[in-house]
């Protein structure tokens, strides 16, 4: 089966730009989630999507970043304005219905950098 | 304090070495636990998962757990060069999202 595919995998923007990373999870996985990455450090939860509606976002720095899933398949996270801190690798993951805790497939990332 | 704390490293060893990679959580609602390997520039990739305590095996591969420690492990038998990368442990309460570790890098040698 094909994998969770994302994109760009570089991108390199100035502080107080916007930028927009995009998800295609597995086909059938109706769980998909963003996590954050920062260097020398594990994954965080950004946001959990069920279909197309937010499971949990508590974790989403919602003054800046925005994220939605429409018909439940390809999901979009954006930043705007970005800041120098949001510097990290954006992975994207996706499981089967209810499977999220036997372990998720992860996307390649996109790696951001903002100077 | 974080939820879930793993052993920082780096580890180095030589082929074939016996190695074991650990973790603490301090989240009792922890009921699943996935360690993931993850390669430079790539995403995670699922290496196992485990419910209950006790050892699951998987060819060179032993996760343990303990819950009445939080004490999580990894073991890798007859370590490869190929196993050089970045080990990562997860837990899970049963809402179906992970808190990861820091992971733990590492350099098998030939």
């Amino acid at each position: 089966e094909a994998g969770v595919a994302q994109s760009p995998r570089y991108k390199i923007i100035e502080k107080r730009q916007s930028v927009a990373f995009w998800c295609n999870p597995i086909s059938g996985h109706a769980t998909l989630y963003w996590y954050q990455q920062i260097l020398g450090q594990g994954p965080k939860l950004l946001i959990q999507f069920q279909n197309n509606g937010v499971v949990d976002d508590s974790q989403l720095p919602k003054d800046r970043f925005s994220a939605e899933r429409l018909k439940g398949v390809d999901s979009t996270l954006k930043i705007q304005p970005a800041k120098l801190e949001d510097s990290a690798v954006y992975l994207c993951a996706s499981s089967l219905e209810g499977l999220g805790n036997y372990g998720y497939t992860f996307g390649s990332g996109t790696r951001l950098t903002v100077v | 304090q974080k939820e879930v704390e793993q052993d920082p490293g780096p580890l180095s060893v030589p082929e074939g070495a016996i190695v074991s990679l650990n973790c603490t959580y301090s989240n009792s609602a922890f009921q699943y636990f996935m360690w993931y390997r993850q390669y430079s520039r790539k995403g995670p990739e699922l290496l196992m998962y485990t419910y209950s305590s006790g050892n699951k095996e998987d060819g060179r591969f032993t996760a343990q757990v303990d819950k009445s420690s939080k004490y999580i492990s990894l073991f890798i038998r007859d370590s490869q060069p190929s196993d050089s990368a970045t080990y990562l442990c997860a837990s899970n309460t049963n809402a179906g999202k992970s808190t990861f570790g820091d992971g733990t890098t590492l350099t098998v040698k030939p």
